[in-house]
């Protein structure tokens, strides 16, 4: 099957700085990328669409400002949280699917952490 | 807007049978997902339904009604590895076939020994 790593697995940061997490198809391309945060004991919040060489699609309530998403090349899409606050510390999970398939494949996550 | 329900929480025993769930309120439909997720891991895909009916893989069997908005998971001879949770999702189709998914909350399953 299609594999989709993330890195870092996990960060700790301190609160004001940004922090940058990378998710790569790794055997297939992916146009479409999606990112998800997730809090403790809850359900997966789809926070935006990442589209390679155009702007994501972000969903309401989510800022754009603080959480940027640069899907640069059809492997490769970047989230970064900017000026990072305790409230933002979760799991963020990054998810793509191959063309021509209906399985969303999801990276391993990664864990953020702010202090 | 966009509904999907199911149940909190549910508890089984080892080498029963369980069934969890589904309904969905959605604009548009284009399949229902069944993902699994232990604690602290990424989900993993279960099964995939678009048209209706079961769907049968292993211990695991997933129905559709695209009438009724409703789907189930069943889950056979239950193991102690599949406590997790279980999230039901529908893919939509819109405007640049982004082929999002909405996610019900997810069904927490317990299976005692």
């Amino acid at each position: 099957g299609a594999v989709v790593s993330q890195h870092p697995s996990w960060v700790i940061c301190k609160s004001g700085t940004s922090v940058k997490i990378e998710c790569r198809s790794l055997d297939f391309q992916a146009t479409t990328m999606f990112w998800y945060r997730q809090f403790p004991k809850q359900s997966l919040m789809l926070m935006a669409t990442s589209n390679e060489g155009s702007k994501a699609t972000y969903e309401q309530g989510v800022e754009k400002d603080k959480f940027l998403i640069n899907h640069a090349s059809l492997t490769l899409s970047t989230l970064t949280v900017t000026s990072a606050h305790p409230e933002d510390s979760s799991f963020y999970i990054c998810s793509a699917n191959p063309t021509a398939t209906y399985e969303q494949y999801f990276g391993p996550g990664t864990r953020l952490t702010v202090t | 807007g966009q509904n999907i329900d199911q149940p909190t929480e549910m508890t089984a025993t080892e080498g029963a049978i369980v069934q969890i769930n589904c309904t969905y309120q959605t604009s548009g439909f284009n399949g229902l997902f069944w993902y699994q997720q232990h604690a602290g891991e990424a989900p993993t895909f279960l099964s995939y339904n678009v048209l209706d009916g079961l769907e049968e893989k292993g211990r695991f069997s997933s129905f559709l009604s695209r009438s009724k908005g409703y789907s189930y998971l069943l889950l056979k001879e239950l193991q102690m590895k599949d406590s997790a949770s279980y999230l039901c999702a529908v893919r939509l189709v819109n405007a640049g076939n982004n082929r999002k998914l909405i996610w019900g909350l997810g069904t927490s399953l317990a299976v005692n020994p």
